[in-house]
């Protein structure tokens, strides 16, 4: 199993442009979350999916969008980049409330 | 929402020194998991713990779920177990949001 993967590892983006950051797993896990993590701060969610279909708002939605057409894919969409969405960003996949796994993270700058 | 503290936020060691990190939580989980977070940003699962005791090599880890904290021990330290270790809550009430604290900051010295 490769669990997790996300691409690109790194992305420097200018203000207002646009990009998806990808992800998959190959666990069959129903839940996919995407959490971004700031300097010095732990992980804070941005969007979850609990199945195909289904995507809900987490903590820090604002300026990102999702979508999960199927089980393995949980694309991340940032339309209109602004210097606040610099950080790096990570994938997580699970069961309904059990242990989330992480995938490599993918490292953004804004400037 | 559940708030989640970590204990202490720093921790310089010699090597071969053994370690307790501590979590707080305020409220009943679902969910308990520690992490340990690389230098290069890897997010590293180390336990899965809403309650109960478990060992993995070196390390072990403790939850008392009606006190509402948990223990990461770790022993004879090696310069690879810095990084930052964090834990993360999934609340009993609501919502999939797996809630991390600050982080414990660990650094092993030679």
């Amino acid at each position: 199993n490769a669990g997790v993967t996300q691409t690109p590892k790194f992305r420097i983006l200018k203000i207002g442009q646009s990009m998806t950051l990808q992800c998959t797993q190959d666990m069959n896990h129903n839940y996919m979350y995407w959490y971004r993590q700031d300097p010095g701060m732990g992980l804070k969610l941005i969007y979850y999916s609990v199945g195909a279909g289904i995507t809900d708002k987490g903590e820090v939605p604002n300026g990102y969008n999702v979508s999960r057409s199927t089980t393995e894919d949980f694309p991340l969409r940032l339309e209109l980049a602004a210097p606040s969405q610099t950080s790096v960003y990570f994938c997580a996949s699970s069961y309904p409330q059990y242990e989330q796994y992480f995938g490599p993270g993918t490292r953004l700058t804004v400037t | 929402g559940i708030q989640v503290e970590q204990s202490p936020p720093d921790l310089i060691l010699q090597e071969g020194a053994n370690s307790t990190l501590r979590c707080n939580f305020s409220d009943s989980v679902n969910n308990l998991q520690w992490f340990h977070q690389n230098p290069w940003g890897q997010l590293i699962n180390l336990f899965y713990i809403p309650s109960g005791t478990k060992q993995n090599g070196r390390l072990s880890a403790t939850t008392v779920a009606t006190e509402r904290y948990s223990l990461l021990y770790i022993s004879s330290s090696q310069t690879t177990d810095s990084g930052v270790y964090f834990c993360a809550v999934l609340s009993n009430f609501g919502n999939e949001k797996l809630t991390f604290g600050t982080g414990t900051r660990l650094t092993i010295i030679p």
